[in-house]
């Protein structure tokens, strides 16, 4: 069965403490990995597409990497306004349109 | 550019009323989704139109329908919103079917008492 699992489902960092979100799927023949940030009352807005092992995409303070079963985001001294909900996603095995989506780690940086 | 455009952003219904949320791209893009989001459940697909001109059932059609009114817009129908229907709904947008990244919209508070 496809499925995306995230963890920590909550995690709480004080600012600069770098730490790493994971994101593992189980889909046959990957056709991409998203990863996509969601502020409260906002929709997900989207960051990084990975497509194959050992890739690797940077954006600020945000580094996502991908392996055949996981995908890492990590967050270097990271700010207050890095709070927010990342959420990743799979195409499904069928290919039939189905973006199947993590339920997410909510991220806290506290000053 | 507005990227992905939505209305209602707040709707209460009562049980058994309907409405339709609408929804509208500007960055040219094929392919456009309905998703539902709700606490523990994470977001899930309802319908998508990979192309204008078609539309498939996601993972919870039931009690939706929807419309692919043109290249830009999408539109998703309550025929006889029920309680079980209270949800935070998302369009979104993506280039081409699937395996790219797609963009959301603000999303649209709906709540059925």
């Amino acid at each position: 069965e496809d499925q995306v699992t995230q963890s920590p489902e909550a995690l709480r960092l004080q600012e600069g403490e770098s730490s790493s979100l994971n994101c593992s799927y189980t889909v046959s023949g990957l056709r991409g990995l998203f990863w996509y940030r969601q502020d409260p009352g906002k929709g997900p807005e989207f960051l990084f597409t990975l497509y194959s092992a050992g890739e690797e995409k940077e954006k600020e303070r945000l580094k996502a990497t991908l392996t055949k079963k996981e995908s890492f985001l990590h967050i270097t001294a990271p700010k207050p306004e890095d709070s927010a909900t990342y959420l990743c996603a799979v195409p499904n095995s069928g290919n039939t349109g189905k973006l199947i989506f993590g339920q997410g780690t909510t991220l806290q940086v506290k000053p | 550019n507005a990227g992905v455009t939505q209305t209602p952003k707040f709707q209460v219904l009562k049980t058994g009323q309907s409405m339709t949320l609408q929804c509208a791209q500007d960055m040219n893009h094929n392919s456009m989704y309905w998703y539902r989001q709700d606490p523990g459940m994470g977001l899930r697909l309802i319908y998508y139109s990979a192309s204008e001109g078609t539309t498939d059932k996601g993972e919870v059609p039931n009690g939706y329908n929807v419309s692919r009114l043109n290249k830009r817009e999408f539109s998703l129908r309550l025929e006889s919103a029920a309680p079980s229907q209270t949800s935070v709904y998302f369009c979104a947008s993506s280039e081409i079917w699937q395996n790219t990244e797609a963009f959301f919209g603000q999303g649209t508070r709906l709540t059925v008492v």
